[in-house]
Parts: C-alpha cells; sequence; structure tokens
C-alpha cells in the first residue's frame, strides 16, 4: 500500500532564508507525487506535481521539488522564504493501480520575521 | 468563477440531528471526492465518485451518505450525529480518476461542530 511520511509537523525559518519540507514516500510502483499548500481557512491548493516527466518540478510561487527514486523522497524547496508562505503543507502520494490520493500529516510551515 | 464550492461554511448542530453539506464543481471534472480534515490536520478520504458511479468507499459509518445527482454535484449527508463527527469536511474534483495523476481541486471545506 502506498504511503507518505512528512518529517517534521512544524518547520521555523527566517524570512528569506531555504524552506526545506521533507516528504518521502511508500510505493511498489512508479508514483504520482503532489505537493499541496493549505492557508487558515482554506481548501488546499496544489503546489506542484511529479507524474514521470523531468524529476526536478517546478511549482507555483517560487517552490521546487525534486523526485529521487533512489532516497524514495519528494523535498520540497524554495530558495528564500517569504511571510506569505506560512501555511500548512502536505505531501501526497497515488499511482496507476489506485484511484485515491494518500496524504501525509502535513507541516505547518512557520515564517520567522 | 468558484471552482468546488461548498454549503455551508459552517455548520454547528447538536447530537442526534441530520444534516447535509452539498458541493457542486464548475471544471467539467468527472470525478469528485469527500475529504475528512481531523482537529490534528489529518486528512483522509472518504468518498469519491466517477460520473456519479460509487469508486471508492472507505471505512465509514453507514450514517454517512453520499449522493451524485450528476457529475458535478456531489453531496453528503450525515444521520444521527455524533461529537466524533466534528471536523472539517471538503469536497473535491478531479478530471480523471486519481490512477492517471490528476490533481485534486478543493472546495473550502465546511466546519462541523457537534455539541
Amino acid at each position: 500500500a502506498q504511503s507518505v511520511t512528512q518529517l517534521g509537523s512544524h518547520v521555523s525559518v527566517s524570512e528569506g532564508a531555504l524552506v526545506l519540507l521533507r516528504c518521502n514516500y511508500s510505493s511498489s510502483v512508479p508514483p504520482y507525487l503532489f505537493w499541496y499548500v493549505q492557508y487558515p481557512n482554506q481548501g488546499l491548493q496544489l503546489l506542484l506535481k511529479y507524474t514521470s516527466a523531468a524529476t526536478l518540478v517546478k511549482g507555483i510561487n517560487g517552490f521546487e521539488a525534486e523526485f529521487k527514486k533512489s532516497e524514495t523522497s519528494f523535498h520540497l524547496t524554495k530558495p528564500s522564504a517569504h511571510m506569505s508562505d506560512a501555511a500548512e503543507y502536505f505531501c501526497a502520494v497515488s499511482d496507476h493501480r489506485d484511484d485515491k490520493i494518500i496524504f501525509g500529516k502535513g507541516t505547518r510551515l512557520h515564517i520567522l520575521p | 468563477d468558484t471552482a468546488v464550492s461548498q454549503t455551508p461554511k459552517y455548520l454547528v448542530t447538536q447530537m442526534g440531528n441530520d444534516k447535509s453539506i452539498k458541493c457542486e464543481q464548475n471544471l467539467g471534472h468527472d470525478t469528485m471526492y469527500w475529504y475528512k480534515q481531523d482537529s490534528k490536520k489529518f486528512l483522509k478520504i472518504m468518498f469519491s465518485y466517477n460520473n456519479k458511479e460509487l469508486i471508492i468507499n472507505e471505512t465509514v459509518p453507514n450514517r454517512f451518505s453520499p449522493k451524485s445527482p450528476d457529475k458535478a454535484h456531489l453531496n453528503l449527508h450525515i444521520n444521527s450525529l455524533e461529537l466524533g463527527d466534528s471536523a472539517v469536511y471538503f469536497c473535491a474534483s478531479s478530471q480523471t480518476l486519481d490512477r492517471m495523476g490528476s490533481p485534486l481541486h478543493f472546495g473550502n471545506g465546511t466546519r462541523l461542530t457537534v455539541t
């Protein structure tokens, strides 16, 4: 069965610093991988997705993620954090065998002034 | 031009009552979902429908009954509400079944509080 592990339920970075949110997945077949962002009192928005094309995926708001099969990872990064990046971030996985997307437990990103 | 809209946004009710949440999408998608997000932000899929046909039915009490009158609508009816049903319920849609890697488009959620 597929699963996703997000390391760190809370991550704090200073404004302007590098953002790194970690995600490891488990899937016996090539996965589809997603990062979503949730702002307070809103639904989730897609940041980016990996569907077996380029391993480095660029998303909205300056975020990107790299698929590393050898490490079963799909970490999310942004070179310079902005106050508006403070939100909950979810990594998710699915594959061609199944009809559902499985979400990680989320990482709350705090931006320090 | 809201893509996925849910009503109501907030729902406060007493134990034992029956309530419904409505969802509509104008994206032309053929698959719709209900997710439950608990107080720890954990998201769990409840149901999915593809072209009005039930595809996913996770281990959810049968007090929860989804209904899809057409592929643009997916409603959720909950009977005999319990305290543990308090959560945020999200409707979502995707262009095809997830096995194609289609991303989900979420509504803004319905915060259900059972007292």
